[in-house]
């Protein structure tokens, strides 16, 4: 159980195009997901948290109008990039956790989303 | 500011030896994870540590937890070759569920 995906798990678009990339708990229902960046051989960095229904909550530094994040459902949350830059590439991922009593010990990381912005 | 350290943050040791990955942090917290990631994937979680002596093992890895020092080990035992990963140790800061990771182990075993 405690799966996450997330979609897509490559992409290389052109620099000021728009990329989206979802994430989604399969087998549960997330009542928080979070977005993470790691660079190469870097550790990660949380970006925002996002709590279905509501706005996501940014980390310091960065810019919410460039990564617009979406919580439309107990299941899915969306990343997108906008006007995507080269400075954008990076390894983008997603983590959900549940929210019942016991069950929000830990966070189930989706396989990551790599980005190249050319 | 919250701070997660690791050290080392590289390690090349011979299959069969011991050796511990240590992991500080800056502000009380009674929440600690570990995590393995293999080039190119994502992070596997290993152990969720949630109070202080608390202690648990899985296979060849044990992870500790001492809050009153603020310090988690990742201990190895007769390192495997298919250990070979970066480790990261995370710290759940006020119960928040959010995680600030540290710089990561790179750890190789060679045969």
């Amino acid at each position: 159980g405690a799966v996450v995906s997330q979609h897509p798990s490559r992409v290389i678009c052109k620099s000021g195009t728009s990329v989206k990339i979802e994430c989604r708990s399969l087998d549960f229902q997330a009542t928080t997901m979070f977005w993470y960046r790691q660079f190469p051989k870097k550790s990660l960095m949380l970006m925002a948290t996002s709590n279905e229904g509501s706005k996501a909550t940014y980390e310091q530094g960065v810019e919410k109008d460039k990564f617009l994040i979406n919580h439309a459902s107990l299941t899915l949350s969306t990343l997108t990039v906008t006007s995507a830059h080269p400075e954008d590439s990076s390894f983008y991922i997603c983590s959900a956790t549940y929210g019942a009593s016991g069950l929000q010990e830990t966070q189930y990381f989706g396989p990551g989303t790599r980005l190249l912005v050319l | 500011e919250l701070k997660v350290e690791q050290n080392p943050l590289f390690l090349s040791m011979q299959e069969g030896k011991n050796y511990t990955i240590y992991c500080n942090y800056s502000t009380t917290s009674d929440r600690l994870y570990w995590y393995r990631q293999d080039p190119g994937k994502s992070l596997e979680s290993l152990f969720v540590l949630l109070s202080n002596g608390a202690v648990k093992q899985e296979g060849r890895l044990m992870a500790s937890l001492d809050t009153k020092a603020r310090l988690s080990t990742l201990h190895i035992t007769a390192a495997v070759h298919d250990l070979s990963a970066t480790y990261f140790c995370a710290v759940d800061f006020q119960g928040a569920q959010k995680l600030v990771f540290g710089q990561g182990t790179r750890l190789t075993i060679n045969p």
